[in-house]
């Protein structure tokens, strides 16, 4: 069965420090692979995705994020975090097959100022 | 841009009972997607509706029903309700199957 995992349950930066949050997936076949965040009091958002190509994927609010097919992993990264990006990270990979998302348990991002 | 609504936003209930949540996709979107996500958990796959069909089910018991309108909205249905079906339920709609998924808000459930 397909399955997500991410290392990190719980992160507490300082302002300006550099993020990395690691997700690793186990599935052979073709996927598409997705980070979501979610907000205090709000709703799950996209934050970027990737379908094919550059295995560099840059999203919204200065977050990327590296494909490495061999490791399958797909590691979200920000140079220098804000306060407001605290918020519950989630990767997700889409079986393209399946056509389900498949979520990691989430990473709880505390930003102190 | 609405994006995707759900309703109702809370809802309590108690063992036994039935359930009945509502989702309303992006305009334009054919592609209905429905998640129970647990406390501390990531959210889990339920239901996929496209075209007003079927097209992927997850590992929940048959007590789980959807179903898609020509309008491409959707219902879910929990039969005799469990203390282990409170969750929140998320709602995502997609232009198409294996396209992105965007989400609505949720329906928080609270079993008594």
């Amino acid at each position: 069965a397909q399955s997500v995992s991410q290392h990190n349950h719980h992160v507490i930066l300082s302002e300006a420090a550099s993020l990395e949050l690691g997700c690793n997936y186990s599935y052979g076949g073709t996927v598409n692979l997705f980070w979501y965040v979610q907000y205090p009091g709000q709703h799950l958002q996209l934050l970027l995705k990737y379908f094919s190509g550059d295995p560099l994927v840059k999203g919204i609010k200065g977050f990327e994020a590296e494909f490495i097919k061999s490791k399958f992993s797909f590691n979200l990264r920000k140079p220098s975090v804000q306060w407001s990006d605290t918020a519950e990270y989630f990767c997700a990979v889409l079986n393209t097959g399946r056509r389900a998302l498949t979520f990691g348990s989430g990473t709880r991002l505390q930003v102190q100022p | 841009d609405a994006g995707v609504t759900q309703s109702p936003t809370h809802l309590i209930k108690t063992r036994g009972q039935h359930v009945t949540l509502r989702c309303s996709p992006i305009s334009g979107h054919k592609s209905v997607s429905w998640y129970q996500q647990v406390l501390g958990q990531g959210p889990q796959f339920i239901f996929q509706y496209y075209e007003k069909e079927e097209r992927g089910r997850g590992n929940f018991p048959d007590r789980f029903s959807a179903r898609q309108f020509p309008n491409y909205s959707s219902e879910l249905n929990v039969n005799a309700l469990l203390l282990g079906d409170s969750a929140l339920y998320l709602c995502a709609s997609s232009s198409g199957q294996g396209e992105t998924q965007y989400f609505g808000p949720g329906t928080r459930l609270l079993v008594l």
